[in-house]
């Protein structure tokens, strides 16, 4: 089945550590989006990607980069981690055309824990 | 900034009671609009949007540009409607999530 998958589903790391939040996609959307969810803050977002040779700063975009490998998968890094940043994090993808232009298909979340 | 409210953090309501979940959103021109869910152990999913005009799962929402409003309503809740709702405008390219509301449907 066409899916959404972020890998890991949890980590638990140390301030100032690198890590790497992945996300692949088989629904064969062009747009990708990192999203960071906070209780009682919603979803803001980090970056978003509308093909390959495009990247955006979204609404928090500090401390973090991202990189879109391929149509199919957008990862997101965190240069040395913080303890802020604990957060889930969700990976979206939407299409640009057709009946479901810019309804957003997301992943599991990625559940980050800075100590 | 584009700005989107959702007075309840938490909404209660019986089986069988009319439930209206409320959003706000800043004018900045022509949003579309969408509301979105997240059932327990579940990955968020689109719920509804404005322009479709759909009923999904009992549920409407009723645009008022007049108030920047578009409030979700359903006319009799059940068990399997808790959850939590997002309502999230798409301006230009872009969605501003609200900060939800948990909708809580009691026995």
């Amino acid at each position: 089945d066409a899916d959404v998958t972020q890998t890991p589903r949890n980590r638990i790391t140390k301030t100032g550590k690198r890590i790497m939040l992945e996300c692949s996609q088989t629904k064969g959307h062009d747009r990708m989006y990192w999203y960071r969810q906070d209780p009682g803050l919603g979803l803001r977002l980090i970056y978003y990607s509308f093909d390959v040779k495009d990247i955006n700063k979204g609404e928090i975009s500090d401390g973090y980069s991202v990189s879109r490998q391929a149509q199919a998968k957008f990862s997101l890094s965190l240069e040395s981690a913080i303890p802020n940043q604990t957060a889930l994090y969700f990976c979206a993808t939407s299409d640009s055309t057709g009946t479901r232009a810019n309804v957003l298909t997301f992943g599991a979340g990625s559940r980050l824990t800075v100590l | 900034a584009q700005r989107v409210t959702q007075p309840e953090k938490l909404l209660s309501v019986f089986k069988g009671a009319p439930v209206e979940l409320k959003c706000n959103y800043s004018y900045s021109g022509s949003p579309e609009l969408f509301w979105y869910v997240q059932y327990s152990r579940q990955r968020l999913q689109l719920l509804l949007r404005h322009i479709s005009r759909e009923s999904i799962k009992g549920f409407t929402a009723d645009l008022n540009k007049g108030e920047t409003s578009f409030h979700l309503k359903k006319p009799f809740a059940q068990e399997e409607d808790s959850a939590m709702y997002y309502c999230a405008p798409l301006w230009g390219q872009n969605f501003v999530f609200g900060p939800g509301t948990r909708l809580s449907v009691l026995p």
